[in-house]
């Protein structure tokens, strides 16, 4: 069975005070990872897809990286704005269906 | 860009009352997926459609049914709606094993 457990689940910053997020992940066969912003009472958005170890992508002040066993969501600067509750979730290559992780509460304070 | 959209933000329904929960995307996207979210537990799948007329169950279908009778639209139907459905349920869809675009969620309470 897929198993996706994130770290922490709650993260408190200062503005500017960079860190990362943990996606440790147990799947057969790995097809994609995929990272989620998710504001309160809102549908989770979606940031990135990562497919294969060593892969990285970026996108503003995030920077998302892939090894075999997990993924970071690395948070350079933060604003204020950046936070949010951050879903990490992986599909196997046998099908369609995700498997999501339970979230890490990021909050920056200005 | 992807648009998912969900016919209620909002809703109180009464125990025992039939819900019809809506969603619709606009990308031509086949598969279409129904999840719940509460707290602690996550996100959790409910039922999913690889096409029109098709179906398949999640890991908690119970007390749900769905219908897919367009492509474009995905229904959730709760039978007979009890208080251990309150939840956010997320309509989310893709196309093929792509990426899952979501909408912004319906806030059902059943009293």
């Amino acid at each position: 069975e897929d198993q996706v457990t994130q770290s922490p689940e709650a993260l408190r910053l200062q503005e500017g005070e960079s860190s990362s997020l943990n996606c440790s992940y147990t799947v057969s066969g790995l097809r994609g990872l995929f990272w989620y912003r998710q504001d309160p009472g809102k549908g989770p958005e979606f940031l990135f897809t990562l497919y294969s170890a060593g892969e990285e992508k970026e996108k503003e002040r995030l920077k998302a990286t892939l090894t075999k066993k997990e993924s970071f969501l690395h948070i350079t600067a933060p604003k204020p704005e950046d936070s949010a509750t951050y879903l990490c979730a992986v599909e196997e290559t046998s099908g369609s269906r995700l498997t999501f992780g339970e979230g890490t509460q990021l909050t920056v304070n200005p | 860009d992807v648009k998912v959209t969900q016919s209620s933000r909002y809703l109180v329904k009464r125990t025992g009352e039939k819900v019809f929960l809506e969603c619709v995307q606009d990308m031509d996207h086949e598969n279409m997926f129904w999840y719940r979210q509460d707290p602690g537990l996550g996100l959790r799948l409910i039922y999913f459609s690889y096409d029109v007329k098709m179906k398949e169950k999640g890991d908690i279908p119970e007390g749900y049914s769905v219908s897919r009778e367009k492509k474009e639209r995905f229904s959730l139907i709760l039978e007979s709606a009890s208080t251990n459905q309150t939840s956010m349920y997320l309509c989310a869809s893709t196309w093929g094993g792509d990426t899952q675009y979501f909408g912004p969620g319906t806030r059902l309470t059943v009293l």
